[in-house]
């Protein structure tokens, strides 16, 4: 049963224009989420995150939307640049019971083209 | 500030054997929590530790266990190893485990079973 979704294995992207990744959850208990990149042969690098009382967070070129209606959130590069290309993965937690743990996506592959 | 570190980064072990994993969270960091990455899979979440107790635990047989020190070191141990359990084991750390908290991962270790 995955909670939080990611369908898009893998995405590619020419340099400056516009990455969009997408996240799908289930689990209504999630009110924070959270994006991380990860490198081959290194940890996770936590990104940005996004409460549920927000629609919307920025930092920099990275942009985290969420729509609690649709169970969705997504993140924006702007513009995209080749040292983007990693593995992105959204997670998401809650407040109480289960939804305590961090549930990670399967993760997608930028590839952004020079 | 150090980061996460995982020990070892890469290890090679028989079926039917037992390994422990070790992790040294952020200086000042009582949180640590443990999850498996396998391709094709997010991070699957084991366990979080918090204060030597384990608050939480994910979806694991009982083979999968671990500990927290009172330096909030901790180390995890898999005992009778199936082929399945080759993956990359990774690491976070965060302040207090509040699910509203990032967590920081360690470079993880790379555990293949033959």
């Amino acid at each position: 049963d995955q909670q939080v979704k990611q369908n898009s294995p893998s995405l590619s992207v020419q340099e400056g224009r516009i990455s969009i990744l997408n996240c799908d959850y289930t689990n209504s208990m999630f009110d924070y989420f959270l994006w991380y990149k990860k490198y081959p042969a290194e940890g996770p690098t936590f990104l940005i995150s996004i409460s549920s009382i927000k629609d919307k967070n920025e930092d920099g070129r990275f942009t985290v939307f969420l729509n609690k209606s649709a169970k969705h959130l997504s993140l924006h590069i702007v513009p995209s640049q080749p040292g983007d290309s990693a593995v992105y993965f959204c997670a998401a937690s809650g407040s109480s019971g289960s939804a305590r743990q961090l549930t990670f996506g399967s993760g997608t592959q930028l590839t952004v083209l020079p | 500030k150090a980061g996460v570190t995982q020990t070892p980064r890469y290890l090679i072990k028989t079926r039917g054997q037992q390994v422990t994993l070790s992790c040294s969270p952020i200086s000042g960091h009582r949180s640590v929590s443990w999850y498996q990455q396998t391709p094709g899979q997010g991070l699957q979440f084991l366990f979080e530790y918090f204060s030597e107790t384990q608050r939480n635990k994910g979806n694991f047989p009982g083979r999968f266990s671990g500990r927290q020190f009172s330096n909030s070191r901790s180390e995890m141990n898999v005992s009778t190893l199936e082929l399945g359990d080759s993956a990359l084991y990774l690491c976070a750390s965060s302040a207090t485990g509040n699910p509203n908290q990032p967590q920081h991962f360690g470079d993880g270790t790379r555990l293949s079973i033959l």
